[in-house]
């Protein structure tokens, strides 16, 4: 079945640090991909999505490309903030972004 | 943006009674919407898809007699736990489609002790 995978965390970085969150995927047919990001206390928000391979989201400092040759989607930052600790869900879907499927999630706590 | 309210945020109680978990749309009609259940340190699992006036369908594995899904209206979905019991104790968060968008509530921490 179809499925995401990202990387462990919790992840630990100083301020300005570049930043890499791992996340490949299976899946049949051509999904859409997506980076939701939850901040402490709060709910899931839409980061960045991309629909097709070769395609690049981008929103905040945050860019992650659709590698359908790898399955992959890595979430990728040049200068990390504190602001930017919360937890990271890599997804994909299949029918446009209705029912989603979530990789574990993976913490970042930025450090001053 | 769309916004999505679930309430309760958090919630204990007995075990053997029931929980309600409300979930609305605040700006914008939903006529589906998404339950799901996180473990710690785990993924989200999608339970259930609401659809407004019609039953939900349900995942593979989730009871449908112990989780009761109703969408009575464009705006409202609701999440029954019933006779709750401790492995039933976990992060339950709703989403809402809006076009080709899912907006998530801040999720319902249920613990049943």
């Amino acid at each position: 079945g179809d499925s995401v995978t990202q990387m462990e965390g919790p992840v630990t970085l100083s301020e300005e640090a570049f930043l890499t969150i791992n996340c490949t995927y299976t899946a049949t047919g051509y999904p859409s991909l997506f980076w939701y990001v939850q901040y402490p206390g709060e709910g899931l928000q839409l980061l960045l999505k991309a629909t097709k391979a070769d395609d690049k989201g981008s929103n905040k400092g945050f860019e992650a490309t659709y590698r359908k040759e790898t399955t992959s989607f890595h979430l990728e930052k040049g200068s990390v903030q504190v602001s930017d600790s919360a937890v990271y869900f890599c997804a994909l879907s299949v029918d446009q972004g209705g029912k989603l499927i979530f990789g574990q999630g993976t913490e970042l706590s930025v450090k001053p | 943006g769309a916004v999505v309210s679930q309430h309760p945020s958090w919630v204990i109680c007995k075990s053997g009674t029931s929980v309600k978990i409300e979930c609305r749309s605040l700006d914008f009609q939903a006529t589906t919407m998404f339950w799901y259940r996180q473990f710690p340190k785990q993924s989200l699992m999608l339970m259930a898809t609401s659809n407004e006036g019609s039953k939900a369908t349900y995942e593979q594995g989730v009871e449908k007699d112990k989780f009761l899904i109703n969408h009575a209206s464009l705006t409202l979905s609701t999440l029954t736990v019933t006779s709750a019991h401790p492995e039933d104790s976990s992060f339950y968060i709703c989403s809402a489609r809006a076009g080709l968008r899912a907006f998530f509530g801040q999720g319902t921490r249920l613990t049943v002790v």
